[in-house]
């Protein structure tokens, strides 16, 4: 169970243009979705949290008009990059969780990451 | 305020013996904790988690991890590494509050040795 999908997992396109990925958690409806970034050899770097129906809330330094993201439903959040430059080539990664029914905290669930690469 | 610091960047061991991969957090209050895996060019894989209950969270693959407030300490350890081990390891840890974000340690990139 919780297994999070995400789409493309390679993408390669021309400096200017923009950039869709998905995220669909598939067995389980998801109330909060993360997108991270992650650089060669680092950590993860979380970007934005996004609730189904309401507004991301981006991490200080996130550009909200570079990546927009959307949660219209429970099982899928989109991450935009809009009019993408080399300096946005990385690796994106997101995760889904869902509100405990008891105590405890959920953990995360990843999505197996998209590589982008922007001439 | 809540930190996660993994000791070591880089853990060598030979296939068969033991694995110690080691994290230490900071938290004010009660943490949950989790362990996961990531391999190249994929996302991450949950091993384990704490979150209050026992103190020996046994996880996935025959990995485990003992949390230990006095020593603020969560290692994760294996009894016999396999090659299929070879991996980033991350040691995360989350605040109390509403929004769950996970802090994430710096890594521990492990090399398992034929």
């Amino acid at each position: 169970g919780a297994v999070v999908s995400q789409h493309p997992s390679w993408v390669i396109c021309k400096s200017g243009t923009s950039v869709k990925i998905e995220c669909r958690s598939l067995d389980f409806q998801a109330t909060t979705m993360f997108w991270y970034r992650q650089f060669p050899k680092q950590s993860l770097m979380l970007m934005a949290t996004s609730n189904e129906g309401s507004k991301a809330t981006y991490e200080q330094g996130v550009e909200k008009d570079k990546f927009l993201i959307n949660h219209a439903s429970l099982t899928l959040s989109t991450l935009t990059v809009t009019s993408a430059h080399p300096e946005d080539s990385s690796f994106y990664i997101c995760s889904a969780r869902t509100r405990p029914r008891t105590g405890g905290r959920q953990p995360q669930h990843f999505g197996d990451g998209t590589r982008l690469s922007i001439l | 305020a809540q930190s996660v610091t993994q000791l070591d960047s880089h853990v060598s061991v030979s296939e068969g013996t033991p694995v110690l991969l080691r994290c230490n957090y900071s938290s004010s209050y009660s943490p949950s904790l989790f362990w996961y895996v990531q391999h190249p060019n994929k996302g991450l894989q949950l091993l384990l988690k704490y979150t209050s209950a026992a103190t020996l969270v046994k996880g996935i693959n025959g990995f485990e991890a003992e949390f230990k407030k006095s020593e603020t300490s969560f290692h994760l350890t294996k009894p016999s590494a396999h090659m299929s081990d070879a991996a980033e390891y991350f040691c995360v840890v989350t605040p109390p509050g509403g929004t769950y974000k996970y802090i994430f340690g710096t890594g521990t990139r492990l090399k398992v040795l034929a």
